[in-house]
């Protein structure tokens, strides 16, 4: 069965140093998106990808954040400089269409920032 | 702006028992809904997906009800199994700006005692 697959599953990192998470979404799919959940809190969305750019971002997504599909499989979560806030467990998942279809999840990479 | 409430927080049942987990959505303006189970420290697997036309989709043990209108959603599980421990999470897809994005409740927490 198809899956979303997330590289690695956990990260260490020092404040102010840059991260990148990396993602296979599922091959036929044309959407792609970042969530996060904080320990202990809701998953919250940081932004949907398609056709080569960003369609939509929540306020959470600013500067420090950026997305990129470097080529025909990843999908790419970079954090500039990350903060000790920014660690969080955080999920790719991707969709065959937007409104009405089905999101699938990866495993998540749980980033811990020190 | 789009509030998801889960009740109850975490739920102990022994096994066997027919279970009902509720979601509250403040607006009724959405898409769909989905149904997703979280186990600790892992990735959210989709269980089922409701239109906002629909009124209720099956799969196997799980039945998932959609009452737009009252903006509830009920996932029933039927004879229970400790393997159904885990958190289980509803999030729904509003209507206009921000349809890309999944709106999370803050999730049930299921433990099934042998």
């Amino acid at each position: 069965e198809p899956e979303v697959t997330q590289t690695p599953s956990h990260q260490v990192t020092q404040m102010g140093q840059e991260v990148i998470l990396r993602c296979v979404p599922i091959s036929n799919h044309l959407y792609f998106y970042w969530y996060r959940q904080i320990l202990g809190q809701k998953v919250e969305f940081l932004v949907s990808f398609y056709n080569n750019e960003i369609s939509e971002k929540s306020e959470i997504f600013d500067d420090q954040f950026s997305v990129e599909r470097p080529d025909g499989s990843n999908f790419t979560l970079k954090i500039r400089s990350t903060k000790l806030e920014d660690s969080a467990m955080y999920f790719c998942a991707s969709s065959s269409g937007t409104t009405g279809t089905e999101a699938f999840f990866g495993q998540g990479t749980r980033l811990t920032v020190v | 702006k789009q509030e998801v409430t889960q009740i109850p927080a975490a739920l102990s049942v022994p096994e066997g028992e027919n279970l009902v987990l509720n979601c509250s959505f403040t607006d009724s303006a959405i898409y769909n809904l989905q149904w997703f189970r979280q186990d600790p420290g892992k990735g959210l697997t989709s269980l089922l997906l409701i239109q906002s036309s629909q009124r209720e989709q099956t799969s196997g043990r799980l039945n998932a009800s959609l009452d737009k209108s009252s903006g509830r959603s009920t996932l029933y599980i039927a004879a229970s199994q400790p393997g159904d421990s885990a958190t289980y999470l509803c999030a729904v897809r509003p209507r206009g700006t921000g349809f890309q994005k999944l709106v999370f409740g803050t999730g049930t927490r299921l433990l099934v005692s042998p």
